[in-house]
């Protein structure tokens, strides 16, 4: 079993809809990842979330909003979502890392998944 | 920038048979690699990794890999697979001037044991 929780498993919304995909870790992990997978493809990163700030962003549309509100929690709010958003978005979490050094093993610990469908 | 590329799209073996999945990446400096796997229907798991010192590592189930820096790649091997291998293999490569732990995937290599 993974020790990274996403939920909920599974979503289908309509292109107006508002939700929120959430991710919890509980491994003192201070940094937490959004991937996006389509069916037969590699994850894609989407943001990154070190100590709580919003470190990388992929040029992901406004229609995704990440959020992080603690160290152990991850959320992903989305708004006016397209047909070809529908994939698996993967949540993962790591040893942080300081601009100003540090070392960490690159690790990272993914979480099952929500698979979201929009219609 | 960097870049991971695995040349096998889909792989059929019969149990028993030996595996090699070949795996080349692009970059110029130091690197993390990896090894996930992804079951039917499952999250991604860890394999094996690389960091430092010898460059054959071992990972779970059987699996081993080794990196060889002069030809950018880090092969990931079994002597002997089982139908319960079929899954998805995918390479990852980490460098050491990333900001953060920004994963670059290969392209996937779906393995499929008969049994």
């Amino acid at each position: 079993d993974t020790e990274v929780t996403q939920t909920p498993k599974h979503l289908v919304m309509g292109m107006t809809n508002k939700k929120s995909l959430k991710c919890e870790q509980h491994m003192g992990h201070r940094a937490m990842y959004w991937y996006k997978q389509k069916a037969k493809k590699p994850p894609e990163l989407m943001f990154v979330y070190s100590y709580e700030k919003l470190s990388i962003n992929e040029s992901v549309p406004s229609r995704f909003s990440p959020e992080c509100p603690n160290s152990s929690l991850l959320n992903l709010h989305l708004h006016a979502l397209q047909p070809e958003d529908s994939a698996l978005y993967l949540c993962a979490s790591s040893q942080g890392w300081r601009t100003s050094g540090g070392t960490n093993t690159g690790e990272l610990f993914f979480g099952e998944g929500s698979r979201l469908t929009v219609l | 920038a960097q870049s991971v590329s695995q040349h096998n799209h889909h792989v059929i073996l019969s149990e028993a048979a030996s595996l090699e999945l070949g795996c080349n990446y692009s970059y110029g400096g130091t690197v993390n690699l990896f090894w996930y796997v992804q079951y039917p229907g499952q999250h991604l798991q860890l394999l094996l990794k690389y960091f430092s010192g010898d460059p054959l590592v071992k990972g779970i189930k059987g699996f081993e890999a080794e990196f060889i820096k002069s030809k950018f790649s880090f092969n990931l091997r079994k002597p002997s697979v089982q139908w319960s291998d079929t899954a998805e293999y995918f390479c990852a490569v980490n460098g050491d001037n990333n900001a953060g732990n920004m994963l670059t995937f290969g392209g996937g290599t779906r393995l499929m044991v008969k049994p």
